[in-house]
Formats: C-alpha cells, sequence, structure tokens
C-alpha cells in the first residue's frame, strides 16, 4: 500500500499565486486532516474531514480551503498566497480519529 | 482552547543514555499518543494510551497516560544514534474529532 501520498513535496510560490497541495490515501480512511508545521512550533490544525462531503475548521485555517469529494482525496487550496503561509504542510488519514497516518510533506516558500 | 506543554524543548544526551521528556494539558484528554519525527519526512506513531494510568511499551519506548488525565511521559531507555529527532505528543478529548499536538522535544545524541 502506498499510504498517504502528497504531491508536490517542494514548491516555490510568488505572493498572491494560487496552488492545490494534494493528498490521497488508499486505505479507506474516514477521516483526513491537513497541519502546516513551522520551526519550533509543532503541528497545526488547518482543515480537517470526517467523510466525504464533510469539512471543518481546525485552529488556523484563514488563507487556506479544502474539499472531500471521495474518500481517497483531501487537496488543500491556497488562493492567495503570502510570505507567512511558508511551511511544511502534512496531510494525514486514519480510520478513527486517532492514530494517523502521515504523508511525507509538502515543504512551501512563498517569496 | 486545549493546550499541551511538552517539555523539555530539546536534549542533548549521550548513546547509551536513558531519556524522559513529559506533555501536561490544559484540560482532560481521552487518548495520549506519541509520535516520532526524522528528518524530512511525516511523525510516525510510537505508543497510543487509551485509559488513565496505563503503560505501554513499544521495545526500548515506554509511555504512560496519567492518572489525571492530564499529563503523559516518554521514556527511552538505552538510547542508540536511530533515535535521534523529534518526539511529539498528542492528545484528544471525549468529543474531538482531532487530536492536537506539543510542539515537540527534539533529541540529540551526541557522539
Amino acid at each position: 500500500n502506498a499510504g498517504v501520498t502528497q504531491t508536490p513535496k517542494f514548491r516555490i510560490l510568488k505572493i498572491g499565486q494560487s496552488m492545490t497541495l494534494q493528498c490521497t490515501q488508499d486505505m479507506n480512511h474516514n477521516y483526513m486532516y491537513w497541519y502546516r508545521q513551522d520551526p519550533g512550533m509543532g503541528l497545526k490544525l488547518i482543515y480537517y474531514s470526517v467523510g466525504a462531503g464533510i469539512t471543518d475548521k481546525g485552529e488556523v485555517p484563514n488563507g487556506y480551503n479544502v474539499s472531500r469529494s471521495t474518500t481517497e482525496d483531501f487537496p488543500l487550496r491556497l488562493e492567495l498566497a503570502a510570505p507567512s503561509q511558508t511551511s511544511v504542510y502534512f496531510c494525514a488519514s486514519s480510520p478513527r480519529p486517532y492514530g494517523y497516518t502521515f504523508g511525507s510533506g509538502t515543504r512551501l516558500t512563498v517569496v | 482552547g486545549q493546550q499541551l506543554n511538552q517539555s523539555p524543548q530539546s536534549m542533548f544526551i549521550q548513546e547509551g543514555e536513558d531519556v524522559s521528556m513529559n506533555c501536561t494539558s490544559s484540560s482532560i484528554f481521552n487518548t495520549w499518543l506519541w509520535y516520532k519525527q526524522d528528518p524530512g519526512e511525516g511523525p510516525v506513531l510510537l505508543i497510543a494510551l487509551y485509559k488513565a494510568g496505563e503503560l505501554t511499551s513499544n521495545g526500548r519506548l515506554t509511555a504512560q497516560f496519567g492518572i489525571t488525565r492530564k499529563d503523559s511521559f516518554l521514556n527511552i531507555s538505552a538510547s542508540i544514534p536511530s533515535d535521534v529527532g523529534i518526539y511529539f505528543c498528542a492528545g484528544r478529548g471525549n468529543r474531538d474529532d482531532k487530536i492536537i499536538f506539543g510542539k515537540g522535544t527534539r533529541l540529540h545524541i551526541l557522539p
């Protein structure tokens, strides 16, 4: 099994550009999550989903959007990139609301 | 909101030493989790704890769910070079569909 796959692994964006971070899992997990990790700050929850068609805000949702049209996919959208969104983004999935499996991350730099 | 305080922020130890780190919360949790993150990778689940007072081992790692349900600790015995990384605690409340993370403990092993 591939587990949780994130693409791209690295990206540089200019201020004001938009992009979508892709996340796919092949474990048929209902729960999916997006976190951002800043140095020394741990993991902050951006958005999460408890099943297809259901999404909810986490701690730091401003500047981001998500959708969950299928069980497998949970893309994260940045509409107007800002330097404050420079971070490492992790997607995770789980069959229950704990015990996550994480992807390997997307390192995003906004310049 | 719920917060997790994880300490220490970083540790420098000699190979072979034992390690102890802990996590405290401002509110009661029903699940405590410990993750390890290697450089360039997503966090990986080490130990999950589901009951107050529970003590669980995974090889050289031992973790306990505090009886107050507001704290947990992780011990690593006889550290080896591959133990280097960032260790995160995480917790989930009773009705939550998500977990929150501590800021991590960065473990360094001196040659």
